[in-house]
Formats: structure tokens, sequence, C-alpha cells
């Protein structure tokens, strides 16, 4: 079955630093991949997603890239606020099942960064 | 509504009682999803409504669990004999269609006691 695994939590950072949040999958086919922003009293917000192989997703600073070759999608950005602090969720939909919006989460990295 | 509403907020209920959680999803938004989000893991899918019909309940864990969408708009969850290991934020999310990315809602965090 599909499963998606990200780097253990939780990560801090101070401000301007550079983050890298690491995702890898394991899927059958092509996945859609996702990442999700959880900020604090708040519900799960899309953050950027790619469709196909070497696509970059990109939103508010933040980028990741669908490498096909290492099944990953790491989420990257140059220089974090104090407000990107909150819980990074990766995911997947099965581009051959029922529903794009079938998706299989990873366990979630909480991210907080300092002033 | 602007946003997928869920409620209550919070649920506490005590072991083996009936519960109901209601999702109100984005006008227009034909498709309905609902996740169980345990502490400290991702959301797991339980079932996805395509209209009024349930198009893919394969998460549902048994058969305490079901959901209904009888219009097509609002959806419940309904889970009989609670236990303790039901406790969780139950997510609801809803799309445009099938194909496009769920907007989700804020949870509604069940206490089973």
């Amino acid at each position: 079955g599909n499963s998606v695994t990200q780097m253990e939590g939780p990560v801090t950072l101070s401000e301007e630093a550079f983050l890298t949040i690491n995702c890898t999958y394991t899927a059958t086919g092509y996945p859609s991949l996702f990442w999700y922003v959880q900020y604090p009293g708040e519900g799960l917000q899309l953050l950027l997603k790619a469709t196909k192989a070497d696509d970059k997703g990109s939103n508010k600073g933040f980028e990741a890239t669908y490498r096909k070759e290492t099944t990953s999608f790491h989420l990257e950005k140059g220089s974090v606020q104090v407000s990107d602090s909150a819980v990074y969720f990766c995911a997947l939909s099965d581009a051959g099942g029922t529903s794009y919006g079938k998706l299989t989460f990873g366990q979630g990295t909480i991210l907080t960064v300092h002033p | 509504g602007a946003g997928v509403s869920q409620t209550p907020s919070n649920k506490v209920t005590e072991k083996g009682k009936y519960v109901e959680l209601r999702c109100d999803p984005i006008s227009g938004h034909t498709a309905l999803y609902w996740y169980r989000q345990s502490l400290g893991q991702g959301p797991e899918f339980l079932i996805y409504f395509q209209g009024t019909g349930a198009a893919d309940d394969s998460g549902l864990p048994n058969d305490r669990f079901f959901a209904v969408r009888p219009e097509g708009s609002v959806s419940t969850l309904k889970i009989q004999r609670t236990e303790r290991g039901d406790s969780a934020v139950y997510l609801c999310a809803s799309s445009p269609s099938g194909q496009g990315s769920p907007t989700f809602g804020s949870g509604t965090r069940l206490t089973v006691v």
C-alpha cells in the first residue's frame, strides 16, 4: 500500500535560517504529492503540490520538487520566519485511485522558529 | 459558507455511548471526506462521498463507524459503542469534485472517557 515517511521532529530554528523537512514515499504508479501546514488552532491548509515527476511546487517561499528516482518530495525554505512555526505534513494522492482527495499523510513535523 | 464547518469543536463522551459528528462542507462542493487524526500522527482517511453516495469507505476501521450524507451536503459521522481508542480529532474536508484538492475543517476533538 501507499505510505509517506517524514523526518523526525521537532525542528527548532532561528529566524532567517534555512529549512529542510525530508519526505519520502512508497506508492504504486505515479501519485500526486502535497505539503499541508497546520498552524496553531487552525485547520490543515494546502501549502503546495506537484502532480508529476520533476515538477516543483512553490508557495510563500516554500519549495518542493517531485523526485521520482529517489521517491522524495523534500520541503525547503531559504529563510524561515517566526510565523512559519506550525506542523507540516507531507501527503500523496494515488493517481489510480477513486479520488484526488483520498490522501495518505506522513506523521507530521513540528517546526518552531525563534526570533 | 466560507469554509468547512464542523460541530461540535469538542466532544467528551463516556465509553460505550453513541456520538454524532457533523460536517457542513463548502457550498456546492460535491466531494466530502472524513479523516481521523490521532495525537502525534497524520490524518488517516476514513470515507469519501461523491454527492449522496459513499464512493470509498475503505478507511472505516470497523462496523461501529458509519457516515451519511443524505442530501449531498451536510454529512454526519456516527460512532456506536465508543471506545477509548476512538479518541482523536475527526477532520472533514470537501472539494468541488473528486479531482480537486480538498479544503479541511478545523475538526472535532473527540475524547472517550
